[in-house]
């Protein structure tokens, strides 16, 4: 089955400042590459994804960038405030006919200092 | 409504009571998904249901038992748990479409203290 890696583990950064952080998966017939970031005691919500037909997405101060080739991707956050603090994780699947499932990184917590 | 509504919020139960949780979500979408999550890990998935009908069991005990009445509604049936099943329960919802990809959202979880 597929396996996701995540680092790091945790990251802090200082307000204004970038955060960048790393997936790799590993099954090559991956297609779909979501991020979820999660607040203490509150729902993962779905922040940007990425299909295998695209290399980069952005939505105003985050960004995503796949390599299918070294089956990776990142996720970047430009100008970081108190706000972006949370567990972030990245998720991976295949989508076809029979499996709708998504497997999860362990997770970054990014803390961002004001 | 555009959200994934779960009830109970939180829920304490002893190892040999029986109880329920309850998601609900009236977006139209046919894949609705029961994750497990531990504190400070990523959601684990339990279980799938495509057009109501069980997709995907990974393997869970059957202490756990799901249940998919109709489009709308998923249900969990919890009996005879262990304290380690104590965990934040996370019910997921997507839309099916063909040739496309489809986005998972995440109800705001029900959290399981089993004493």
């Amino acid at each position: 089955g597929e396996n996701v890696e995540q680092h790091p583990s945790t990251l802090s950064v200082q307000e204004g400042d970038s955060a960048v952080i790393k997936c790799t998966y590993s099954d090559s017939a991956s297609n779909y590459f979501p991020w979820y970031k999660q607040e203490l005691g509150k729902r993962p919500q779905l922040i940007i994804d990425i299909r295998s037909n695209v290399g980069e997405k952005k939505d105003q101060r985050i960004a995503v960038t796949l390599n299918k080739t070294a089956k990776h991707f990142s996720l970047h956050i430009t100008e970081t405030q108190p706000e972006d603090s949370a567990v972030y994780f990245c998720a991976a699947s295949i989508w076809d006919t029979g499996r709708r499932a998504l497997t999860f990184g362990s997770g970054t917590r990014l803390q961002v200092q004001p | 409504d555009t959200e994934v509504t779960q009830t109970p919020k939180h829920l304490v139960m002893g190892m040999t009571n029986k109880k329920s949780l309850k998601c609900e979500q009236h977006m139209g979408h046919r894949a609705m998904y029961w994750y497990k999550q531990k504190a400070k890990k990523p959601p684990e998935l339990m279980f799938v249901y495509s057009y109501e009908k069980l997709s995907i069991n990974e393997s869970v005990p059957s202490r756990f038992s799901p249940e998919c009445p109709n489009s709308s509604l998923l249900n969990l049936h919890l009996h005879a748990l262990q304290p380690e099943d104590s965990a934040l329960y996370l019910c997921a919802s997507s839309p099916i479409r063909l040739l496309s990809y489809n986005e998972q959202f995440f109800g705001p979880g029900t959290r399981l203290t089993v004493l």
